[in-house]
């Protein structure tokens, strides 16, 4: 039972052009949820977060939106640039250190 | 280096075998997690470590899989009796606090033949 689910598997956008990642939820206890993207042979590194209490947050070229009514979030990212192709994870987390995260969507910006 | 370090990055093993996994978190930091990626999945949730406290080893998916920390510095995990479902690249983090933002380190790429 997939609690946190990133339906795309892949993305392509060209530079320059915006970049939108879905995630979707299903249990209405998590409260805070965050963004990390993954380069391959890294581990993940944290990117952008957002509490339930707010349905946007900001950061440079990286918004997070939270509708917590559909459940869903997304991530956008604009401009995309070339350097931003990796894969990115979604999770969340319900008041306690337990994240759990989606299968991630291999995002790549087409110079 | 500053961040959460693992050792071997890569590990090839035979079916039954004992494997140990390492993990070094970022100094300071009380909080250390694994978690395990098998191929086309999100990251698992295995284990977690705080300071003194009992583990929460709710995530381990059987006996075989074991892990230790001593204070609050190397963690080991331990696989027993290796699978071939074991493959999977394993992760661990580190935080400074419990609710900070989770640091990981590179992983280590297990393959069981």
């Amino acid at each position: 039972d997939q609690q946190v689910k990133q339906n795309s598997p892949s993305l392509s956008v060209q530079e320059g052009r915006i970049s939108i990642l879905n995630c979707d939820y299903t249990n209405s206890m998590f409260d805070y949820f965050l963004w990390y993207k993954k380069y391959p042979a890294e581990g993940p590194t944290f990117l952008i977060s957002i509490s339930s209490i707010k349905d946007k947050n900001e950061d440079g070229r990286f918004t997070v939106f939270l509708n917590k009514s559909a459940k869903h979030l997304s991530l956008h990212i604009v401009p995309s640039q070339p350097g931003d192709s990796a894969v990115y994870f979604c999770a969340a987390g319900a008041g306690s250190y337990q994240l759990t995260f989606g299968k991630g969507t291999k995002l790549s910006v087409i110079p | 280096g500053a961040g959460v370090s693992q050792s071997p990055s890569n590990k090839v093993t035979e079916k039954g075998k004992d494997v140990e996994l390492r993990c070094d978190p970022i100094s300071g930091h009380t909080a250390l997690y694994w978690y395990r990626q098998r191929l086309g999945q999100g990251l698992e949730f295995l284990i977690y470590f705080q300071g003194n406290s009992a583990p929460d080893k709710s995530g381990l998916p059987s006996d075989r899989f074991s892990a230790e920390r001593t204070g609050e510095s190397v963690s080991t995990l331990t696989i027993q009796r290796t699978q071939q479902e074991d493959s999977a690249v394993y992760l661990c983090a580190s935080t400074l606090q419990i609710t900070d933002t989770q640091y990981f380190g590179p992983g280590t790429r297990l393959t069981v033949l």
